[in-house]
């Protein structure tokens, strides 16, 4: 089977950073992916790994390392719109399902 | 970036009836489409991959004759909820890949409420 182990919950101020850890059991490992799902909407793309290392994008980074299975998001600069659950997800190839952690709502206070 | 629909938003009806739930690929052709539910404050739980013209590949656990899906064409594909009851109320969200990308781009959800 597959399980990915996340933090339930973090919180921060504004201007902070923020680290989310994600631990995963898998077989057919391609990638790690992250998502970002304010409260009523739907999941949004945020980063894909499938080599160790790390991948920037603006305010947010995703580590991965595939020796450990384990992998992290890092929110950068934290805004107030930042607010929101985050989930790592496991995937096959391109073109497959992705099966999710169970989320970490972040929750950023001014 | 890729465009995926989902219609409706919301539903409410009646337990007993059956609710239809569309999502589309609408700058892509997509051979597979992925089914989630959702419940509040959880995880996506995937239910099923929608395989075009052919039978829909359903998780463990999930009835194939409660949830029907219908993937008639490469840019569409279709959930029933058959025979509803409250405890099918759910954020369902339906979601897509580009061919050779390893994102996958999803719909804006459908929230069902069964009375």
């Amino acid at each position: 089977g597959q399980s990915l182990e996340q933090p339930s919950e973090v919180t921060a101020v504004e201007g902070a950073i923020v680290q989310i850890n994600c631990t995963y059991q898998t077989s057919g490992f391609y990638g790690l992916s992250w998502y970002q799902q304010h409260d009523g909407g739907a999941p949004t793309f945020l980063s894909y790994n499938a080599l160790d290392g790390l991948e920037e994008t603006g305010r947010f980074s995703s580590f991965l390392s595939r020796s450990d299975s384990y992998g992290y998001l890092l929110l950068q600069e934290l805004q107030m719109k930042d607010s929101a659950s985050y989930f790592c997800a496991v995937g096959g190839q391109a073109g497959t399902a992705l099966i999710f952690g169970k989320g970490t709502t972040l929750s950023v206070s001014s | 970036g890729a465009v995926v629909s989902q219609h409706p938003s919301w539903v409410i009806c009646k337990s007993g009836t059956s609710v239809k739930i569309e999502c589309r690929s609408l700058d892509f052709q997509a051979t597979t489409m992925f089914w989630y539910r959702q419940f509040p404050k959880q995880s996506l739980m995937l239910m099923a991959t929608s395989n075009e013209g052919s039978k829909a590949t359903y998780e463990q656990g999930v009835e194939k004759d409660k949830f029907l899906i219908n993937h008639a064409s490469l840019t569409l594909s279709t959930l029933t909820v058959t025979s509803a009851h409250p405890e099918d109320s759910s954020f369902y969200i339906c979601s897509a890949s580009p061919p050779g990308l390893e994102k996958l781009f999803f719909g804006s959800g459908t929230q069902l409420s069964v009375l």
